[in-house]
């Protein structure tokens, strides 16, 4: 089992709808939890953090999580073509340094 | 003005032979990190320095050898190069323990043939 799973997509919504994209991680100990944007050729960038149960609202993007499910998710409303890109989970059990767990990403497009 | 800067960007190679990439950034960040991202997008972390000092070495080849000169540079050095180690390497720095918020190097795309 991966320390943390997403499903590689890729999600497709059409402009203006809402993207739903799911995590689920294997270790109890983990205390924080990223979403990181990638386009393609690039790098990642931070976009939500989350620490504590409950959602956590950004602008057009919400962080989820749920620990005693395992399952963190992040909601884009109101998606923009701008939006296609990877979003991967990263968790972290923040013990010492900060050592973040990857998720492999989910690939969203959103058409026009 | 860019914060992480890596080079090469682009690395094309014989397996067997040995390569580096080097890493800066002017964040005044303490903690530098190497991450392999392979052809499924998998992100995994390789090595960790804090201030010089490595705190986080995962289970990687020992044909993998990071350098950190100071707190500022990050360099990976490979031997005996194989077909295997073709993936994108992002360096990446963090200023603060713990916030998660890691600032990504553009990557080096290395190629082994």
């Amino acid at each position: 089992q991966k320390e943390v799973e997403q499903n590689s997509g890729p999600l497709s919504v059409p402009e203006g709808a809402i993207a739903s994209l799911n995590c689920t991680y294997s270790d109890r100990g983990s205390q924080s939890f990223f979403w990181y944007r990638q386009y393609s050729g690039k790098s990642p960038e931070l976009i939500m953090s989350i620490y504590s149960n409950g959602d956590k609202e950004d602008g057009r993007f919400t962080a989820q999580l749920n620990k005693a499910s395992q399952y963190v998710s992040l909601l884009i409303r109101d998606s923009q073509p701008s939006d296609s890109a990877t979003y991967l989970c990263a968790v972290s059990r923040n013990t010492g340094f900060q050592k973040l767990v990857f998720g492999t990403g989910t690939r969203l497009l959103v058409s026009p | 003005d860019t914060a992480v800067s890596q080079t090469p960007k682009y690395l094309v190679t014989q397996m067997g032979n040995d390569k580096s990439i080097k890493c800066e950034q002017n964040l005044g960040h303490d903690t530098m990190y190497w991450y392999k991202q392979d052809s499924k997008k998998f992100l995994k972390i390789m090595f960790s320095y804090n201030n010089k000092e490595l705190i986080i070495n995962e289970t990687v080849p020992n044909r993998f050898s990071p350098k950190s000169p100071d707190k500022a540079h990050l360099n990976l050095h490979i031997n005996s190069l194989e077909l295997g180690d073709s993936a994108v390497y992002f360096c990446a720095s963090t200023g603060t323990v713990n916030t998660g918020e890691l600032f990504f190097g553009e990557g080096s795309r290395l190629t082994v043939l």
